[in-house]
């Protein structure tokens, strides 16, 4: 299986603070990249996938990018309703996530 | 509107066998690809499966790391995929989801609410 390393763990904001999120293969995924957010309890939700196109209905203040092996998630200006556990997955190959990045309030 | 809805889930012994159902409604799975996907307490996220439409093939795939223990399969005329769970361990204990493929790419748009597997003595 493709292993996804996704940085870091844990990340401490602010409301209106911008904050980045990585994820690193060790080969090729092309853009074969999609990310989701999960709050507690809820099922995930689709924010992004080919790396870069945001989903409809996903504000625009979420990005991504990359290809190959290092993909990122960006989001400007965190909002309230933000502070979530974020990952990435690869589906490329049989689908792999990233271990997840817990973003909280600091 | 595209929903999902998973059920079987609950208590079992170690050892023991359990069946998921997952109901799709709104699309058929013939037509769109699916993933079970898992989530053990305080976890991640694991893909424990997946089932191709019938335009790619139909192909089914496990995770390697079940070793044959979990069978996906399908009643087209119901529109159920399940999820046949074998020689069930305790850290299989998790929420199981079902999702729906976007296309032919086995991310997911649309997923159930999950259906809770526990697996203790």
């Amino acid at each position: 299986d493709v292993q996804m390393t996704q940085s870091p763990s844990t990340l401490s904001a602010s409301v209106g603070d911008s904050v980045t999120i990585t994820c690193r293969a060790r080969q090729s995924l092309r853009d074969w990249v999609a990310w989701y957010q999960q709050k507690p309890g809820e099922a995930p939700k689709l924010l992004l996938s080919t790396a870069s196109t945001l989903e409809g209905g996903v504000p625009s203040r979420f990005s991504g990018s990359g290809s190959g092996t290092q993909f990122t998630l960006s989001i400007n200006s965190l909002q309230p309703e933000d502070f979530a556990t974020y990952y990435c997955q690869q589906y490329m190959y049989f689908p792999t996530f990233g271990a997840g990045t817990k973003v909280h309030i600091k | 509107e595209v929903q999902m809805v998973e059920s079987g889930g609950g208590l079992v012994q170690p050892g023991q066998s359990l069946r998921l159902s997952c109901i799709g409604s709104g699309f058929s799975f013939s037509d769109y690809g699916m993933n079970w996907i898992r989530q053990a307490p305080g976890k991640g996220l694991e893909c424990v499966g997946f089932m191709k439409s019938e335009p790619y093939g139909g192909t089914i795939e496990h995770a390697a790391s079940l070793r044959g223990r979990f069978t996906i399969s399908k009643d087209a005329s119901k529109n159920i995929v399940y999820l046949q769970m074998n020689s069930l361990q305790i850290d299989d204990t998790a929420v199981y989801y079902c999702t729906q493929w976007v296309g032919a790419s086995s991310f997911s748009r649309h997923w159930g609410l999950g259906t809770l597997v526990t697996v203790s003595s």
